[in-house]
């Protein structure tokens, strides 16, 4: 069965600074994902790496994977107020299906 | 494209009665998908349909819990009867095949 973890749990970091988001999981996912959910709001799709050493960015976002180490990362530059969100990472079961297994979520807060 | 279109935003029951939840996945997707999300236990997987037949339901909590999808531009989500441990925000989710999941709003169940 498919665990995702993501550490750390809470992220408070200031503007201006760096930070990475850690994502693991335990059995073999064929891709990963990646989710932004603001409070009270749905779910947004960020990114969707689909190959060992797939590395995409978005703004100051930019999500990586490792299938060999079953690791993920989202790494923020130069953080602004306007990323505050919570970010999931989840993954496939594998196979023909999309049946996502979502992690714990990262609630990263900037503060000015 | 509308999105997924979930119905009610918000629901208010009490304990005992039956609860329905509706949504209308995006057009020409083939897979949704039924989450719930709880500060305790996180985003959780209740059941996915691919092409309106149920693939998994190994998440649901239940037999107080069905789920239907009489045709591909619809679906429910029913609770019968109702428990305060059922509140929650239940997400309904479409794809296409190997693609990400669209989220739908959510339903913010409060069961009293």
């Amino acid at each position: 069965e498919l665990k995702v973890e993501q550490n750390p749990l809470f992220l408070s970091m200031q503007e201006g600074k760096n930070y990475t988001i850690y994502c693991n999981y335990s059995t073999t996912s064929d891709r990963l994902y990646w989710y932004r959910q603001d409070p009270g709001k749905s779910l947004e799709s960020l990114f969707v790496l689909l190959s060992n050493g797939a590395v995409k960015q978005e703004g100051r976002l930019m999500a990586s994977l490792d299938t060999k180490a079953r690791l993920s990362t989202l790494h923020i530059t130069a953080a602004v107020h306007d990323l505050s969100a919570t970010y999931f990472c989840a993954g496939n079961y594998g196979g023909a299906t999309n049946k996502l297994i979502f992690g714990t979520g990262t609630l990263l807060a900037v503060q000015p | 494209d509308a999105g997924v279109i979930q119905s009610p935003r918000h629901e208010v029951t009490e304990m005992g009665q039956e609860v329905t939840l509706r949504c209308k996945p995006i057009s020409g997707h083939n897979s949704l998908f039924w989450y719930r999300q709880t500060m305790m236990r996180g985003l959780e997987l209740l059941i996915y349909f691919n092409n309106n037949v149920p693939i998994d339901d190994s998440g649901m909590p239940e037999d107080r819990f069905s789920a239907k999808m009489p045709n591909a531009s619809f679906s429910t989500l029913k609770i019968q009867p109702s428990e305060p441990r059922d509140s929650a925000v239940y997400f309904c989710a479409s794809s296409s095949t190997n693609e990400k999941l669209f989220f739908g709003s959510g339903t913010q169940l409060s069961v009293l």
